[in-house]
């Protein structure tokens, strides 16, 4: 079965530093992979997406990720935090001939510190 | 913003009672799936549409759970006898050919 793995439920960062959120997917068939973004009670807004063109991808508010098949990584990365990237993010997977249905990781909250 | 609409917002109701939740797509979203998020979890998916025909279900999707979408356009998800374990956020998510879903603000649901 498809699963995510986010490691670290908890990132703090300080303002301007470096973002590294991690996802790991098990797979046996080439996924789909996702980045979403949820703040405080709202819906999930679409960052990224892996579909199986270039494997570095690049998102939006300077967000991107690469998709590393050898280690079955698609972690993501800014090269400098901002305050309002505080919020939740969820790593995401599927694959072909499973209606496109998401499967979730567990969701990493990302502090932003000034 | 997506386009995908959801109401209400919240919804706080006592065990036992019936609610329904309304999800309404841009037109050019021919999928449509339902998702429940729990606190401190992950969406979890509940049920998809392609068009009007509900093609897959969960297992977490009890008999006390049902989903229309009746002429492929809005959605509705309705949930019988509620339970103090069915308070989470209903996220409906819309997508079109390609792989992506667009999701919805998500109904906030309370049952005490």
């Amino acid at each position: 079965a498809q699963s995510v793995t986010q490691l670290g439920s908890h990132v703090s960062v300080s303002e301007g530093a470096l973002v590294l959120l991690r996802c790991n997917y098990s797979s046996s068939v080439p996924p789909y992979l996702f980045w979403y973004v949820q703040y405080p009670n709202q819906g999930l807004q679409l960052l990224l997406k892996y579909t199986s063109a270039a494997t570095l991808v690049k998102g939006i508010n300077g967000f991107e990720a690469e998709f590393k098949k050898s280690e079955t990584s698609f972690h993501l990365t800014k090269p400098s935090a901002h305050m309002s990237d505080a919020a939740e993010y969820f790593c995401a997977v599927t694959f072909t001939g499973t209606a496109s249905k998401l499967t979730f990781g567990t969701g990493t909250r990302l502090q932003v510190t000034l | 913003d997506t386009g995908v609409s959801q109401d209400p917002r919240h919804k706080i109701t006592k065990r036992g009672q019936n609610v329904t939740f309304r999800c309404d797509p841009i037109s050019e979203h021919n999928r449509l799936y339902w998702y429940r998020q729990t606190l401190g979890q992950g969406p979890e998916f509940l049920t998809y549409f392609q068009n009007e025909a509900q093609l897959e279900k969960s297992r977490l999707l009890s008999d006390r759970f049902s989903a229309e979408r009746p002429k492929g356009s809005f959605s509705t998800l309705e949930i019988q006898r509620t339970e103090q374990g069915d308070s989470a956020m209903y996220l409906c998510a819309g997508g079109g050919a390609a792989e992506t879903q667009y999701f919805g603000p998500g109904t906030r649901l309370l049952v005490l």
